[in-house]
């Protein structure tokens, strides 16, 4: 099947600091990413589509000004916490839409701020 | 809107024994439900989906699912299990074409042997 890399898998990070987690899709062309949060024993929640080449469409409730979202070639999408504090450690799971109904799942970044 | 209830959180089994993972959706539109599984450190697997047709869908690794409108359910079942199906199970749902979906919080499948 298809597959999608995250870097880094995981990342510590001090209070007030800014993280970048980079998506690739690696054997196919990703239109639309999608970048998910995961809280421990907890859904995952979707936060962002993005479509390459244009601005991501964030859910309700997410801070775009906190996550912006790059989505500038067919393969790289990227998602940069900025002023991250302790309450945006969590799992951070990003997927690419090979098609319709078809949505490949990258294998998540744990990210702790301190 | 979309929402996805998994009923159980941890399902323990013993090796060989049949296992029924639950999965109940509410949607006021059309749905198309999927079933993924994460094993640990890894990204999620597409096991089986339904987008339409027979109601009865079968996935890979020995999984198949039901598709019961009336009861608004996508249960999970495989008829023996094994160890190497020790994993995380998340039920899905999306209500059109465009990808977005909706997860269910999850059930730990654990095989004992």
């Amino acid at each position: 099947g298809a597959v999608v890399s995250q870097h880094p898998s995981w990342v510590i990070c001090k209070s007030g600091t800014s993280v970048k987690i980079e998506c690739r899709s690696l054997d196919f062309q990703a239109t639309t990413m999608f970048w998910y949060r995961q809280f421990p024993k907890q859904s995952l929640m979707l936060m962002a589509t993005s479509n390459e080449g244009s601005k991501a469409t964030y859910e309700q409730g997410v801070e775009k000004d906190k996550f912006l979202i790059n989505h500038a070639s067919l393969t790289l999408s990227t998602l940069t916490v900025t002023s991250a504090h302790p309450e945006d450690s969590s799992f951070y799971i990003c997927s690419g839409a090979g098609g319709p109904h078809e949505q490949y799942f990258g294998p998540g970044t744990r990210l702790t701020v301190t | 809107a979309q929402s996805v209830t998994q009923l159980d959180s941890q399902v323990p089994v013993f090796e060989e024994a049949p296992v029924e993972l639950r999965c109940n959706y509410s949607s006021s539109v059309s749905v198309y439900l999927f079933w993924y599984v994460q094993y640990p450190n890894q990204g999620l697997q597409l096991l089986l989906k339904y987008l339409s047709g027979s109601t009865l869908v079968k996935g890979i690794n020995g999984f198949e699912a039901e598709f019961n409108k009336s009861q608004t359910s996508f249960h999970l079942r495989k008829p023996s299990v094994h160890i190497s199906d020790t994993a995380e199970y998340f039920c899905a749902v999306s209500g059109y074409a465009g990808n977005k979906l909706v997860f269910g919080a999850g059930t730990i499948l654990r095989v004992k042997s």
